[in-house]
């Protein structure tokens, strides 16, 4: 099946620095990449969804200069959430689709944690 | 606009008993629907999904879920509940251009032996 990884699993920062996630398709051609956030407890909400060579597309509400989304290949993505505070700790899932349906393949997500 | 509602946050069965999870949503145009299985700590993963082929979807796991138009329900079946079986259960929607997924708010599955 499809596999996608993201990287790094887990991050504890500073408040002020900037963090960057990857997200990869490791077998497949990911045509548009999906970045979600999730707090404990709480469902997954999209942030953004990014394709190959545009720009992202951001959702009502997410500060595109904060969370800069990068899709330079058709398999990596990168999420870099800039000056981070203490409420931009949550639970980062990136998800990749290969453009041949509907589906959606899920990274194993990413634990960021700002002091 | 597409929206899905999960009935029941949280599901407690014990171990061998039905699980029956609780999806309605709401579409203007023919759904996509899928539902994800989420583990702590980790991403989603898919246990099935409807294309609008055959009403009665089986996954992984020894999951289906059964699509009803009439009822607008999309409710997740499994006969005899596993000890592993106990995760966050996410019903999802494609939205209205196809292009992304809009998510219930899950249901946690508690089981007990």
């Amino acid at each position: 099946g499809a596999v996608v990884s993201q990287h790094p699993s887990w991050v504890i920062c500073k408040s002020g620095t900037s963090v960057k996630i990857e997200c990869r398709s490791l077998d497949f051609q990911a045509t548009t990449m999906f970045w979600y956030r999730q707090f404990p407890k709480q469902s997954l909400m999209l942030m953004a969804t990014s394709n190959e060579g545009s720009k992202a597309t951001y959702e009502q509400g997410v500060e595109k200069d904060k969370f800069l989304i990068n899709h330079a290949s058709l398999t990596l993505s990168t999420l870099t959430v800039t000056s981070a505070h203490p409420e931009d700790s949550s639970f980062y899932i990136c998800s990749a689709s290969g453009g041949s349906g509907h589906e959606q393949f899920f990274g194993p997500g990413t634990r960021l944690t700002v002091l | 606009a597409q929206s899905v509602t999960q009935l029941g946050s949280h599901v407690s069965v014990s171990e061998g008993a039905l699980v029956l999870l609780r999806c309605n949503y709401s579409s203007s145009v023919p759904p996509y629907l899928f539902w994800y299985v989420q583990y702590p700590n980790q991403g989603l993963q898919l246990l099935l999904k409807y294309t609008s082929a055959a009403t009665l979807v089986k996954g992984i796991n020894g999951f289906e879920a059964e699509f009803k138009k009439s009822e607008t329900s999309f409710h997740l079946t499994k006969p005899s509940a596993h000890m592993s079986d106990a995760a966050e259960y996410f019903c999802a929607v494609t939205n209205q251009a196809g292009t992304a997924l809009i998510f219930g708010k899950g249901t946690t599955l508690s089981v007990s032996s």
